[in-house]
């Protein structure tokens, strides 16, 4: 099935840096979220995007809807040991797939004391 | 949020038999409920679409009758995993849908299946 295009494919930060991340489409989507997974558990819900443009915020996490609808980037200020684990992005599209989330490829994040 | 629950958490069989993995929506209904399945170091690939009261949709390449699905409640999906091999061994994530949007969309904690 597609996959959104996920970069970095994995960091390795001091604690108390920023992060940065983003995804990439060929195909533009109306939604577009952004989940971590810890080892051995489902994903969980970050941030939920819905109008291109749109800039919105989680506490230290901040992630924006690309203009074009076919990228989205997803930052993480002062990172803190629990951040640790893997970062999706996902999309939903227009037509055709209906509600279903297509999933990026996953960024690790390994934070460093 | 809304709590997604999966049961078991981890299941060792043997091949050849069969492992069902139940999916359950603890406090809403939902009528649209997804599985996926996800490779060791791998993103979540959707398998299903499971609708309750109607046949699940399967994903290109997913085949029905080794994975079937039913969806008999509005709090109850399972997934069953038929004469498992252990190609089958892989972390199987649901998720249910309990608004319109996607953000609304709830994930369980995932089942590790590891077919001997």
């Amino acid at each position: 099935g597609q996959q959104l295009n996920q970069s970095p494919q994995s960091m390795f930060i001091q604690e108390g840096e920023d992060v940065s991340m983003n995804c990439t489409s060929s195909s533009i989507f109306n939604t577009w979220l952004w989940y971590k997974q810890d080892p051995g558990e489902g994903p969980v819900l970050l941030i939920a995007l819905y109008k291109a443009g749109e800039l919105t915020s989680n506490g230290r996490l901040t992630a924006q809807f690309g203009t074009t609808r076919k990228d989205s980037f997803l930052n993480i200020s002062a990172s803190i040991p629990s951040d640790v684990g893997i970062y999706f992005c996902a999309g939903q599209g227009f037509t055709g797939g209906g509600n279903k989330l297509t999933f990026g490829t996953g960024t690790q994040l390994k934070v460093e004391l | 949020g809304a709590v997604v629950s999966q049961h078991p958490s981890w299941v060792i069989c043997k091949s050849g038999t069969s492992v069902k993995i139940e999916c359950r929506s603890l406090d809403f209904q939902a009528t649209t409920m997804f599985w996926y399945r996800q490779f060791p170091k791998q993103s979540l690939m959707l398998m299903a679409t499971s609708n309750e009261g109607s046949k699940a949709t399967y994903e290109q390449g997913v085949e029905k009758d080794k994975f079937l699905i039913n969806h008999a409640s509005l709090t109850l999906s399972t997934l069953t995993v038929t004469s498992a091999h252990p190609e089958d061994s892989s972390f199987y994530i649901c998720s249910a849908r309990q608004g319109w949007n996607a953000g609304e969309l709830f994930f369980g904690e995932g089942s590790r299946l590891t077919v001997l």
